[in-house]
Parts: C-alpha cells; sequence; structure tokens
C-alpha cells in the first residue's frame, strides 16, 4: 500500500488565488480528516469525513475553506481566496477505526 | 471536552541515555490514547495506541507507554534513546463519540551524542 498520498508538496501562490489540495486515502479506510499545522497554533483538525459524508466542519476556518469527499478514494480542500494567513502545512490522514490514523506527508502551502 | 497537555516543549537527552515524554490528558470516559511521532518534513507516524487492557503498552522502535488513570497520564519512554530518534512527538486523545482525534503541542526530542 502506497500510504496517503497529497498534492502538491509544496504550493506557493499569490494572496487572492484559489488553492486546491488533494488527498488519496488508504484503500479501505473509510474514515479522512484534514488537518492545518502551524507553529502557533499546532495541529488543528479542519474537518473529517465517514464514508465520504462530512461529520464535523467546525475547525474550518472561515467560508474561504470548503472540502469536498466526491468518492472514496479521492478527497479536497479548496482555499478561495487564499491569505498569507493560510500558509501552513495540511495533512491529510485516512482511518478505518478508532485505533490510529495514518498521515501523509504533507502540502506546504506559503501564500505571498 | 477532552484536552492534552504536554508540558515539555523540547527535551535534550544522550545517546543511550533513558527517555520519558509526559502527556496529560482529560476526558470524562476511558480514553482512546496514541503517541505519534514526526521527523522533519514528514507526516505523523503512529508509535502506540491504548484503548482498554494492560495499561502498558508496547509500541514500534521500541517504545513503551503506560496509562495511569489515577494521575491522568500516558508517558512514553524508551530505555536507551538513539540519534535517529530526534523529532517531533505528540500525544494525542480520541473521541469515543466518533472520530475526532485532540493532539497535545508536542514535545521536541534532541539527542546529543
Amino acid at each position: 500500500d502506497a500510504g496517503v498520498i497529497q498534492s502538491p508538496r509544496h504550493e506557493v501562490t499569490e494572496m487572492g488565488q484559489e488553492v486546491t489540495l488533494r488527498c488519496k486515502p488508504i484503500s479501505g479506510h473509510n474514515s479522512l480528516f484534514w488537518y492545518r499545522q502551524t507553529m502557533m497554533r499546532g495541529l488543528e483538525l479542519l474537518i473529517y469525513f465517514n464514508n465520504n459524508v462530512p461529520i464535523d466542519d467546525s475547525g474550518m476556518p472561515e467560508d474561504r475553506f470548503s472540502a469536498k469527499m466526491p468518492n472514496a478514494s479521492f478527497s479536497t480542500l479548496k482555499i478561495q481566496p487564499s491569505e498569507p494567513r493560510d500558509s501552513a502545512v495540511y495533512f491529510c490522514a485516512s482511518s478505518s477505526d478508532l485505533y490510529g490514523y495514518t498521515f501523509g506527508s504533507g502540502t506546504r502551502l506559503t501564500v505571498v | 471536552a477532552q484536552s492534552v497537555t504536554q508540558p515539555d516543549i523540547h527535551i535534550t537527552v544522550s545517546e543511550g541515555a533513558s527517555l520519558e515524554l509526559r502527556c496529560n490528558y482529560s476526558y470524562g470516559a476511558t480514553p482512546y490514547l496514541f503517541w505519534y511521532v514526526q521527523s522533519p518534513g514528514q507526516g505523523l507516524q503512529l508509535l502506540l495506541k491504548y484503548f482498554s487492557g494492560d495499561t502498558l503498552v508496547q509500541g514500534i522502535k521500541g517504545f513503551e507507554a503506560e496509562f495511569k488513570r489515577s494521575q491522568s497520564s500516558f508517558n512514553l519512554r524508551k530505555p536507551s534513546v538513539h540519534w535517529s530518534d530526534a523529532a517531533e512527538y505528540f500525544c494525542a486523545v480520541g473521541d469515543t463519540g466518533g472520530f475526532k482525534t485532540i493532539f497535545g503541542a508536542g514535545t521536541r526530542l534532541f539527542v546529543k551524542a
């Protein structure tokens, strides 16, 4: 198994542009999570899906952020428009149970 | 609501010395507890987990952790640290009502020769 696959690994964009981060979870995992990591705030849960359905999006910072999971093998996190304060590492993780997550390698987003 | 506290922002140990990283949690019921490790530029990797049974759990890379309900703690230990253990370590508590896992702020481990 290739693990959780995130793309791109690095993204540099200008303020105001739309950014789309992508995630392919491990096959058979029915839960998917998006986290954001910054020095100031640590790891923050943005949203999680169970069986492709968004369960809790209370961590999404504002309406500029949206996430979709159209099928069991793909999810996107979109920021539109992006702002410099969105700069962070965004992680996707998947799980098949309550007993731990498998994380992707993350996308380092820089908004200039 | 559950929460996790890692009191030490960073710790430095000599290679070959023993290690203990502290973790305290707040949760109303029996928690699901985890330790993850993050190497620079990488995602988090699950080291070990506790959800019931024996309070001393073994994980990968020679790590173990002990669940102490009376102290609301889940400290991570390793008897002899290797230079490759230098990384950031996160304690986490899982919400048994769902799938939300709350992470501590992390402890960065430095290993000196």
